[in-house]
């Protein structure tokens, strides 16, 4: 399984651009990049996923370099609510179906 | 609207009974899965299940049993609890293989005592 890398934590003033990064430097070409964060003690919401060409919606946006090696998740307003865990997780394909493997994530910090 | 419910919220028993948690979802969705959440740790596999009659351990799977009797339903129980076992459980759907997200419950806390 590719392996994921974050900053544990990480802080960001409530407005500004929220910038989070991830190394995935084992990912396999068929390997898809997804992100979710954690509020308090919520289960796990999607945010956004890709392959190769960055990606928007209206959460945030993924830029993945070329390498497909690292990526970035952008907030592009960070707002008190955006307040959560992040994690980056690279999607395993196996048989049919596949699961995904959570690392510990980055904490993220929106203040005032 | 579609959605995925656990139940219940939160469980509190004692060392030694067995203990059902139970995960529904109205998506329709063949794939399920369940994780447990433990500070340090993250969030790591348990069981999951392709489709009906179908299931595989995950990372963390003994302790654990499922039965899919249908596609909404996937309740996880734990054969005999152990002081281990107490945790914040999740469970979740996804409706493609690879290219589609997971949609996750609130979670189940369970305490054994």
């Amino acid at each position: 399984d590719a392996k994921t890398t974050q900053p544990p934590s990480m802080d960001c003033a409530e407005g500004r651009a929220a910038n989070l990064p991830c190394n995935h430097s084992t990912i396999s070409g068929n390997e898809y990049v997804y992100w979710y964060r954690q509020i308090h003690s919520q289960g796990p919401q999607y945010i956004i996923h890709g392959l190769k060409n960055n990606e928007t919606n209206e959460m945030a946006s993924l830029i993945i370099t070329e390498d497909r090696k690292s990526s970035t998740l952008i907030l592009p307003h960070a707002t008190l609510r955006d307040t959560a865990v992040y994690y980056c997780i690279v999607r395993v394909a196996t048989g049919t179906a596949s699961k995904l493997t959570f690392g510990t994530g980055t904490r993220l910090q929106v203040t005032l | 609207d579609a959605e995925i419910t656990q139940s219940p919220r939160h469980k509190i028993t004692e060392t030694g009974r067995q203990v059902t948690l139970a995960c529904h979802q109205t998506w329709n969705h063949n794939n399920m899965f369940w994780y447990r959440q433990d500070l340090g740790h993250g969030l790591r596999l348990i069981h999951y299940s392709y489709g009906v009659h179908d299931t595989n351990k995950g990372e963390v799977s003994d302790g654990y049993s499922v039965s899919r009797s249908n596609t909404e339903d996937l309740p996880l129980t734990l054969e005999s609890a152990a002081s281990s076992q107490t945790s914040v459980y999740f469970c979740a759907s996804s409706e493609h293989p690879r290219n589609s997200p997971l949609h996750f419950g609130n979670g189940t806390r369970l305490t054994v005592t």
